[in-house]
């Protein structure tokens, strides 16, 4: 069981908006401001999509944003195009015992 | 180009041991912590392990405390992984990833992975 809770699936049709909740507790999501989203399409390595909750690296489009209320992390992909079908995995800093923490995953699918 | 290539995955017996390397160029390997995250097949991400830039600091998933040991030798760019006293339930593919800089708690760049399976 992941320490970090996502729904397992997500869907939409091209050009219309989801969002992926990651649900945590105060120890991690709700204690730090250090939440990560990663894209993993198959049989390929995860590419960092958010970090700091909010904060998209250089080359990642600025259809994906991310958010953070109490203890739950959200990403959001707006404009969903064919390529977004992956799998995304939330991310947290959990303190200087447990140090990180991953989401079970959430498997988008384009329609 | 930032790069990061792991290798030393294999076929390993319940009990046996494993060294996993992940060489890394195009950036100033010393000034960046990294970071082992494994992929169980079929499964989701799980934190391993890391290790500060230096070296001097080690962090451990409660998972793999007291049988993986992580180390680099900045020398070589290499990031190591020693696994020892290994279990089925660490069969996985290994990540080796660079910790976002000046301490950022995020993983940045990541390598392709290698193979781990412990199999009797």
């Amino acid at each position: 069981q992941s320490a970090l809770t996502q729904p397992a699936s997500v869907s939409g049709s091209p050009g219309q908006s989801i969002t992926i909740s990651c649900t945590g507790t105060s120890s991690d999501v709700g204690g730090y401001n250090y939440v990560s989203w990663y894209q993993q399409h198959p049989g390929k390595a995860p590419k960092l999509m958010i970090y700091d909750v909010s904060k998209r690296p250089s080359g990642v489009s600025n259809r994906f944003s991310g958010s953070k209320s109490g203890n739950t992390a959200s990403l959001t992909i707006s404009g969903l195009q064919a390529e977004d079908e992956a799998d995304y995995y939330c991310c947290s800093y959990a303190g200087s015992s447990t140090y990180w923490v991953f989401g079970g995953g959430t498997k988008l699918t384009v329609l | 180009e930032v790069q990061l290539v792991e290798s030393g995955g294999g076929l390993v017996q319940p009990g046996g041991s494993l060294r996993l390397s992940c060489a890394a160029s195009g950036f100033t390997f010393s000034s960046y912590a990294m970071s082992w995250v494994r992929q169980a097949p079929g499964k989701g991400l799980e934190w391993v392990s890391a290790i500060s830039g230096s070296g001097g600091s080690t962090y451990y998933a409660d998972s793999v405390k007291g049988r993986f040991t992580i180390s680099r030798d900045n020398s070589k760019n290499t990031l190591y992984l020693q696994m020892n006293s290994l279990r089925a339930e660490d069969t996985a593919v290994y990540y080796c990833a660079t910790l976002g800089s000046r301490g950022g708690h995020y993983m940045d760049v990541w390598g392709k992975g290698t193979t781990v399976t412990v199999s009797s």
